[in-house]
């Protein structure tokens, strides 16, 4: 069964620093990779997918995703955090098959220090 | 512009009674879904479809039914609400099946509380 795996529940980062968000996945055949925000008390918003192609995949506000094949593995990063990034993160994989789902992750808190 | 909406954003009933959760979108998108938050469960899929009159249960499907009798709209009902049902409900949906029209967009949700 496809399953994607968050191992932080929370990751703290002061403003102006790197950040990455880890997502770690198994699945069987291709990966359909997503990530998505949500800010409190809002939607989840989608950033960015990786269905094919460049490892390097460019999303929303700065955001960018690279996927690994051999370490199972598509890390969300951005060069400079900003407080306004401070939000709960999930990646998702799409279930395996002739099927739409998607398969969410626990979700991962980003905090950004001033 | 396109959008997913969903009603009310904020419900308070009390447990056994029958509640309705409104979905409504206009990408006209054929595939809808129905999601729980709970802290520590991420979102679980309640029920989803895949087109009119398909609906189809998700892993958390029990105490809830679907119906889709439109493209625009997919209604969750609470049989007879329950307080395990106390939760942030999420309505989702995507464009088909083709690999570059999977991502689900989701409404502002819904904050139901069964007291």
């Amino acid at each position: 069964a496809q399953s994607v795996a968050q191992p932080e529940d929370q990751v703290n980062v002061a403003e102006g620093n790197p950040l990455t968000v880890k997502c770690t996945y198994s699945v069987s055949g291709n990966p359909y990779l997503f990530w998505y925000v949500q800010y409190p008390n809002r939607g989840l918003q989608f950033l960015l997918k990786y269905i094919t192609g460049d490892n390097l995949v460019k999303g929303s506000y700065g955001f960018e995703a690279e996927f690994n094949k051999s370490q199972t593995s598509f890390h969300l990063k951005k060069p400079s955090a900003l407080v306004s990034d401070s939000a709960l993160y999930f990646c998702a994989v799409k279930d395996g098959g002739a099927t739409n789902k998607l398969i969410f992750g626990t979700g991962t808190l980003l905090a950004v220090q001033p | 512009d396109a959008e997913i909406t969903q009603s009310p954003r904020h419900k308070i009933t009390e447990t056994g009674r029958q509640v309705t959760l409104a979905c409504h979108q206009t990408w006209n998108h054929n595939n809808m879904f129905w999601y729980r938050q709970d802290l520590g469960h991420g979102l679980r899929l309640i029920h989803y479809s895949y087109g009119v009159q398909d609906t189809n249960k998700g892993e958390v499907s029990d105490g809830y039914s679907v119906s889709r009798s439109n493209t625009e709209d997919l209604p969750l009902t609470l049989e007879s609400a329950a307080s395990s049902q106390t939760s942030v409900y999420f309505c989702a949906s995507s464009a088909g099946t083709s690999g570059s029209r999977h991502e689900q967009y989701f409404g502002p949700g819904t904050r139901l509380t069964v007291t």
